[in-house]
């Protein structure tokens, strides 16, 4: 594809539900983010793949979140349990290597717990 | 934490005016960059500036590092109606393989 893909775009979820985000990654992008960005706050961050690297989960508010990257292509972050509080929405995004290479970023999931 | 804080939070110009807003950080960088965020959702990335840079153009974007005083501001000359977004600094930390970390971001609102 041309771009960093996630799915789905809008995801409502009653609390206590698990929910999976997917993203795809621009091909060849060996770095991948996500981070979460509450309603009118700045990016958080949550986690960080790199090649085969152990990945970088310092971000991860609770041990409800997790994430997986299958290679260098997809990844999926999963909630479990959701709360209210985890409403916001869900960027992913992916680059070229380290060194702080330009993100290139999906147009994230809005999720919503009602 | 490395994290950057932009400064305004809001800002609101006129067309024509040119725009500033500044972003602080905290540890040492090997770059700094800028993006641009529309409606909520995706990031675009504006500019990125080495820490070895002290200045840095792109079409209307004027990017300054100063890294004695760790900090970093971007000007947009001649604002349009069409620059309202939100706009965030991210630094990326020495060492290899350290994640990209982004400030609250400067809300900026051209009005015609």
């Amino acid at each position: 594809g041309a771009g960093v893909s996630q799915s789905p775009s809008n995801k409502v979820t009653e609390k206590g539900k698990d929910v999976e985000l997917r993203c795809d990654p621009i091909s060849g992008h060996t770095a991948l983010y996500w981070y979460r960005q509450r309603l009118g706050q700045g990016l958080e961050f949550l986690i960080y793949f790199q090649g085969n690297s152990a990945p970088d989960k310092s971000g991860l508010p609770s041990d409800r979140f997790s994430a997986e990257r299958t290679g260098e292509s997809v990844s999926t972050l999963t909630i479990q349990r959701t709360q209210q509080e985890d409403s916001a929405v869900y960027l992913c995004a992916s680059s070229l290597g380290t060194g702080g290479t330009p993100l290139h970023f999906g147009n994230g999931t809005r999720l919503t717990v009602t | 934490s490395q994290q950057g804080e932009e400064d305004p939070q809001a800002l609101s110009i006129q067309e024509g005016e040119n725009a500033t807003m500044n972003c602080s950080y905290k540890t040492s960088i090997n770059n700094l960059q800028w993006y641009r965020q529309n409606s909520g959702r995706g990031l675009v990335h504006l500019i990125l500036i080495r820490s070895n840079e002290r200045e840095k153009h792109s079409g209307r974007l004027r990017v300054t590092l100063d890294t004695s005083k760790k900090s970093s501001s971007l000007l947009i000359t001649a604002s349009r109606a069409a620059d309202t977004a939100s706009y965030f600094c991210a630094t990326a930390g020495n060492q290899a393989g350290t994640a990209l970390i982004f400030g609250k971001g400067t809300t900026l609102s051209v009005s015609s």
